[in-house]
Formats: structure tokens, sequence, C-alpha cells
């Protein structure tokens, strides 16, 4: 199992422009997550899904938009790049929220917008 | 909205020095608690995750975190650490259906 990928891994983008990045999970994970990670903040909820087609919005939803179209893969696009959005961006999955069921991490999108 | 302290925010020990990195959350209701690792470069890896049972719980490579609810707390413990430790350490609460709220994360910087 390669688990949860992403892709690109690095990007850079002028303000303004547009980007999708691309989580992919082979584990059958029903949940799936973006977050961002940025210097003394930890990493912050942007958008999740409970299951395929669905999505919902987490706790720094501006500026982005994501899809669910199938199961396994999980997209967060950039309509218009801002320098606020410079950050490392990691996918997460997961089976539905059980006993203690973790998530597990891909290896993150390190995207810089000037 | 619950919230996650981690109150050190970069930690400095010598090799075989023992480890205590702080982990308070802000929720009254059940939770499910986790301690995550990022080694430099990599994406995170869980250490260990308490959800019921046992409040003290051990993880891999000798870590342990011991849950307290009446201080709301889910500290992480090592009694020697190596300098393969050397990361960032997040703390992260789950509560109903909600993903996971992270605290801003401890690096911990071992030397040999």
């Amino acid at each position: 199992n390669a688990g949860v990928t992403q892709t690109p891994k690095f990007r850079v983008l002028k303000t303004g422009q547009s980007m999708t990045l691309l989580c992919a999970q082979d584990m059958n994970h029903e949940y799936m997550y973006w977050y961002r990670q940025d210097p003394g903040m930890g990493l912050r909820l942007i958008h999740y899904s409970v299951g395929e087609g669905t999505t919902a919005k987490g706790e720094v939803p501006d500026g982005y938009n994501v899809s669910r179209l199938k199961k396994q893969n999980f997209l967060l696009g950039l309509e218009s790049a801002a320098p606020s959005q410079t950050s490392v961006y990691f996918c997460a999955s997961s089976y539905p929220n059980g006993v203690g069921n973790e998530q597990y991490f891909g290896p993150g999108t390190r995207l810089t917008v000037t | 909205a619950q919230s996650v302290s981690q109150h050190n925010h970069h930690v400095i020990l010598s090799e075989a020095a023992s480890l205590e990195l702080g982990c308070n959350y802000s929720y009254g209701g059940t939770v499910n608690l986790f301690w995550y690792v990022q080694y430099p470069g990599q994406h995170l890896q869980l250490l260990l995750k308490y959800f019921s049972g046992d409040p003290l719980v051990k993880g891999i490579k000798g870590f342990e975190a011991e849950f307290i609810k009446s201080k709301f707390s889910f500290n992480l413990r090592k009694p020697s650490v190596q300098w393969s430790d050397t990361a960032e350490y997040f703390c992260a609460v789950r509560t109903g259906r909600r993903a996971l709220t992270f605290g801003s994360g401890t690096r911990l910087q071992v030397q040999p």
C-alpha cells in the first residue's frame, strides 16, 4: 500500500494564479482531510469529507475549495492564490470516527505564493 | 470549540535525559487524544493514542503518555531520549465527528 500520497510536492505560484492539489489514498478510508501547517500554529483544518460526494468546512476554509468525486481522491483548489496561503499542506485519511481511529497523513505539499 | 495547548515550544535536551512534553485541552466531554511526531522533512506519524481504559498509554519508540481527566492533560514522556528523537511533536484532540484539533507543536532538539 502506498498509503496517502500528495502531488505535487513543491509549487511556487504568483499571486492570483490558481492550482489544484491532489490527495490520493489506497486504504479505502471514508474520511479525508486537508490541513495547512504554519510555523508556531500546528495544523489547522481547511476542509474535510466524510464520504464520496460530500465536503465540509473546517477551521480555515476561506480561499480554498475542495471536491471528492471519487472515494480515493480529495482535491484542494486555490482559485486565486494569495501570499497568506504560503504554507505546507497535508492531506490525511481515516476510517469513520470509531473508537480511537487515527488519521494517516501524506508527505505534504510545500506551496509558496509570491 | 475545543483547543489544545502545548506550553513548551522548543525543548533542548542531552541524550539520556528524561522528557516530558505538556499538552492540555479544553473540552468537557469525551475525547480521543493523540500524539503525533514529525521528523525533519517527513510527514506526521502516530506515536500513541488514548480513547478509553488505562490512562497510561504506551506508544512506539519508548514513548508513553498519561491522560489525567481532572487536569485535562495528556502529557508525553520518555525516560531517556536519543538523538534520533529530534523532531516536532504535536498533541491532538478529537471530539465527536470532528477532525483533529492540533496543538501548536513542540520542537525537540536532542544533543549528542
